[in-house]
C-alpha cells in the first residue's frame, strides 16, 4: 500500500527567508507526486508535480519541489517567503500505471511571519 | 476562479434530514471524486467516477449516496448523518483515470455541520 508521510504539523518562517515542506512517501512501483496548497475556505489548488526526468520541478508561485529517489523525498521549497504563502499544504502520492487512488498527506501549516 | 464548482458552501442539518451536495466541472475532465476532508486527518477519498461509471466506493456508508448523472455533474445525497459526519466535503475531477500524471482540480467544498 502507498502511503505519504509529513512529519511536520506546522512549519513556521520569518517572510524573505527560504522554506522547506517536508514529505517523504512509500510506493511499490515508480511514484507520480504531487504537491497542493489549501488557503482558508477553499479546496486545494495543484502546485506543482514530478513525473520522470529532471529531479528539481518547478511549479506556480515560486515553488518548486526535489524528488529524492534514495531518500524517498519530495520536499517543497521556495527561495523567499511571502505572507500570503501561509496556507495549508498536502504532498500526493500515486503508483504508475493503471487506475490507482492518489493518497495524501496530513498537511502541513506553513505560517509565514511579517 | 476554480473550474469545479460546489454548491451549497455551507450546509447544516439535523440527523433526520435528507440533503444534497451538488459539484459541476467546467474543464471537459472524465473522471470525478468526493473527498471528506476532517481536521488533523488525511484527504478520505469517498467515491470516484469515470464517465458517470462508479468506479470506487471506498466503504463509506449508505448514509450517503453518490449520483453522476453525466461526466460534468456529480452529486452527494445525504441522508440520517450523524454529527461525526461533520467534515468539508470537497468534490474534485481529474483528465482521465488512465492518466494518473493528471492533478486533481478540486471545487471550494461543502462545509457540512450536522446538529
Amino acid at each position: 500500500a502507498q502511503s505519504v508521510a509529513q512529519p511536520e504539523d506546522q512549519v513556521n518562517v520569518a517572510e524573505g527567508n527560504p522554506l522547506t515542506v517536508k514529505c517523504t512517501y512509500s510506493v511499490s512501483g515508480n511514484p507520480y507526486l504531487f504537491w497542493y496548497v489549501q488557503y482558508p475556505n477553499r479546496g486545494l489548488q495543484f502546485l506543482l508535480k514530478y513525473i520522470t526526468g529532471d529531479n528539481l520541478v518547478k511549479g506556480s508561485y515560486g515553488f518548486e519541489a526535489e524528488f529524492n529517489k534514495s531518500q524517498t523525498s519530495f520536499h517543497l521549497k521556495k527561495p523567499s517567503a511571502l505572507v500570503s504563502d501561509s496556507a495549508l499544504y498536502f504532498c500526493a502520492v500515486r503508483d504508475y500505471g493503471g487506475y490507482q487512488k492518489v493518497t495524501f498527506g496530513i498537511g502541513t501549516k506553513l505560517q509565514v511571519i511579517p | 476562479e476554480t473550474g469545479v464548482t460546489q454548491t451549497p458552501r455551507h450546509l447544516v442539518m439535523g440527523m433526520t434530514n435528507k440533503k444534497s451536495l451538488k459539484c459541476e466541472q467546467h474543464l471537459g475532465h472524465n473522471a470525478m471524486y468526493w473527498y471528506k476532508q476532517s481536521a488533523k486527518k488525511p484527504l478520505e477519498l469517498m467515491f470516484v467516477y469515470s464517465l458517470e461509471e462508479r468506479v470506487e466506493n471506498n466503504s463509506v456508508p449508505s448514509r450517503f449516496s453518490p449520483e453522476c448523472p453525466n461526466s460534468s455533474h456529480l452529486f452527494l445525497h445525504l441522508h440520517t448523518l450523524q454529527p461525526e459526519d461533520s467534515a468539508l466535503y470537497l468534490c474534485a475531477s481529474s483528465q482521465d483515470l488512465g492518466q494518473p500524471n493528471s492533478p486533481l482540480h478540486f471545487g471550494n467544498g461543502t462545509r457540512l455541520t450536522v446538529t
